[in-house]
This record gives C-alpha cells, sequence and structure tokens, in this order.
C-alpha cells in the first residue's frame, strides 16, 4: 500500500527567513505530486505540481519554490518567508496516467509566519 | 479560469439526510471529485463522478450533470462525526491530473 509523509507537523518561523517543508510518498512509482495551502476557513489552492523527476509547474506566481530532486520526494522552499506565507500546506499524489485520479493527500504542515 | 462555487456552511440533524451542492465553471472538465476535511486534518477522498448521474457508495452519493456545470454530495443517516467540510474539486482537461478546490462547505451535525 502506499502512503504519504510531511513534515514537520508544525513550524514558527519569523518573517524573512527561511523554509524548506519535506514530503515523500512510499509504495508506488512516478507518481504525481502536488503543493497546496490552505488559509485558515478557505479551500486548498494549488501551489505546485510535478509528473516526474525536476519537472515543476508553478501555478500561482509567490515567493515559493518547488523542487523534485528524486522520484517520490517533493519540496517546498522559500528563501525569505511573508507573513501572507502561514497556512496549512498540504502535500498530495496520485497515480500517474489516467487524468481522473483521485488525489491522496499527506498530513499537512501548520506554518505560522512571525 | 476556473471558478467553484458551494455554500459557506449548512447545519443538519443526526439521522437525517443533507445534500451539499456545487456549481463550477471550468476550462474543459475530466472529473469531479468530493473530499471530506476533518478541521485541523488532511482532506480524504470520498467519491468522484467522471459522467453524468450518481455515484452511490454507502451512506454516502454524488450526483454530476456535466452540462449544467453541477454536482452535489449527499449524506443519509447522518451522523455525529460527519460534521466537517466537505471539499469539491473539479480536474480541468488535461493529462496531469491538476485539481482546482472549492472553497468548502461546513457542516455541523447537531443531536
Amino acid at each position: 500500500s502506499q502512503t504519504i509523509h510531511q513534515w514537520p507537523a508544525t513550524l514558527v518561523q519569523p518573517v524573512g527567513s527561511p523554509l524548506s517543508l519535506e514530503c515523500t510518498v512510499e509504495g508506488t512509482s512516478n507518481p504525481n505530486l502536488y503543493w497546496y495551502r490552505q488559509a485558515a476557513g478557505r479551500g486548498l489552492q494549488l501551489l505546485f505540481y510535478s509528473v516526474g523527476i525536476g519537472q515543476i509547474s508553478s501555478e500561482v506566481p509567490q515567493n515559493l519554490s518547488a523542487s523534485r530532486p528524486q522520484d517520490r520526494q517533493f519540496i517546498l522552499s522559500s528563501k525569505k518567508l511573508l507573513l501572507s506565507d502561514s497556512g496549512f500546506y498540504l502535500c498530495a499524489w496520485s497515480f500517474s496516467g489516467r487524468s481522473y485520479n483521485e488525489q491522496f493527500f499527506g498530513p499537512g504542515t501548520r506554518l505560522t509566519v512571525l | 479560469g476556473q471558478n467553484i462555487d458551494q455554500p459557506t456552511e449548512m447545519t443538519a440533524t443526526e439521522g437525517a439526510i443533507v445534500q451539499i451542492n456545487c456549481t463550477y465553471q471550468t476550462s474543459g472538465f475530466n472529473g469531479l471529485f468530493w473530499y471530506q476535511q476533518h478541521a485541523g486534518e488532511a482532506p480524504t477522498f470520498l467519491s468522484y463522478n467522471v459522467l453524468d448521474g450518481l455515484e452511490e457508495k454507502g451512506r454516502f452519493s454524488s450526483f454530476l450533470s456535466r452540462s449544467k456545470g453541477y454536482s452535489y454530495l449527499l449524506l443519509k443517516e447522518l451522523q455525529m462525526k460527519d460534521s466537517a467540510s466537505y471539499l469539491c474539486a473539479v480536474s480541468p482537461r488535461g493529462n496531469f491530473n491538476k485539481f482546482y478546490f472549492g472553497s468548502g462547505t461546513k457542516l455541523n451535525v447537531k443531536p
């Protein structure tokens, strides 16, 4: 069976500090990978998605970036955090190939920027 | 662009039936998905519709009308544990399986 891990679970960072959130998937190969952000009481905003190693597509211009250094590893980064970067960050994966596979979410990272 | 609308909040009584609506306008359509999200947790998959009609999974059913850009999630025999947010997501045309989520409907189940 497949599992998805995210860490850390919670993070409090000062404005202007760097960020690195990591997501890994086990039990499958060549998954599609996604980063979402959810502001308090809001829906999920797609930030980045990847269909393969080194392939990153950005949905929303911002001061965040993503990388996929290995097949089942997805990293979300920032060089300098803003207050508006606070939120619940969710990594998700889906099987590649079909166009309507459900996405499976990791446990999320709650980021507070002070 | 993508436009997905859901009611913000609904209240229903334990044991009752509730219908949560979702309307969408997207550039092409591959499928519509429903997720449940308890407060502070990650969303969990409930159901999906690719073709018009009703999909039933136990107490949960989901309906889709592609011509109307409309879906609903039907929850029967409501239980207190069904109190959660319900997210509608649309996958537009393309082979990379992007999802666009609505803002979610917070369902409060009362005794």
